[in-house]
């Protein structure tokens, strides 16, 4: 099991322009999450989704999108980069069951600088 | 998320027992305690869980009080390599993470 993927692992964006970041997991996990963490601070929760198909939105959502079309893949839109967007992107994944949720996987992070 | 409290920060001797603390009062019945811990740059690493009864596994024990209204973990002989901040989350829908305690491991 390859876990929790991220592409790019490093980006450099101008203002104004768009990009997706991806995320991908291979343990057939239910819920996946999108968090950025801004230098210093804690993770902050952007959107989320409890299955292919639903999504919804969490601490942070202004200024990204988001789709779950497959159980493995959960990207992450940015539709006009601003320089307050400028943030490690972390992905993670869990699995729900009836008597709690088991533990969430993080990926390793995509570090996005917007200029 | 059910709201939980942590003290900022903590320092530990290593070799000796890292007690972190968390206050969670307004969990409810059927909630876990989970924690978590993010050693400098990379994503969090899972820890521990449980729901009333303590638990424990190869990493740390978790204590829940019987009231389940605060938790505790123990890292039993802590290294310079649990120096981390440590999260403490009662998840409901969603997994919000809070400031968390950081946790300083010293010679």
């Amino acid at each position: 099991n390859a876990g929790v993927t991220q592409t790019p692992k490093f980006r450099i964006l101008k203002i104004g322009q768009s990009m997706t970041l991806q995320c991908a997991q291979d343990m057939n996990h239910n819920y996946m999450y999108w968090y950025r963490q801004d230098p210093g601070m804690g993770l902050k929760l952007i959107y989320y989704s409890v299955g292919a198909g639903i999504t919804d939105k969490g601490e942070v959502p202004n200024g990204y999108n988001v789709s779950r079309s497959t159980t493995e893949d959960f990207p992450l839109r940015l539709e006009l980069a601003a320089p307050s967007q400028t943030s490690v992107y972390f992905c993670a994944s869990g699995l729900w069951l009836m008597r709690g949720r088991e533990t969430q996987y993080f990926g390793p992070g995509t570090r996005l600088l917007v200029l | 998320d059910a709201k939980t409290t942590q003290p900022p920060s903590m320092d530990c001797a290593e070799g000796r027992a890292a007690n972190l603390p968390c206050n969670h009062s307004t969990i409810s019945g059927n909630e876990y305690v989970y924690w978590y811990r993010q050693i400098h740059s990379q994503g969090p690493q899972y820890i521990i869980h449980g729901l009333k009864n303590n638990e424990t596994n190869e990493m740390a024990s978790l204590i829940i009080t019987e009231d389940r209204k605060s938790s505790t973990l123990i890292l039993p002989h802590a290294t310079l390599r649990d120096t981390a901040v440590y999260y403490c989350i009662v998840p409901r829908n969603d997994m919000r993470f809070g400031a968390g305690t950081r946790l300083t491991v010293k010679p």
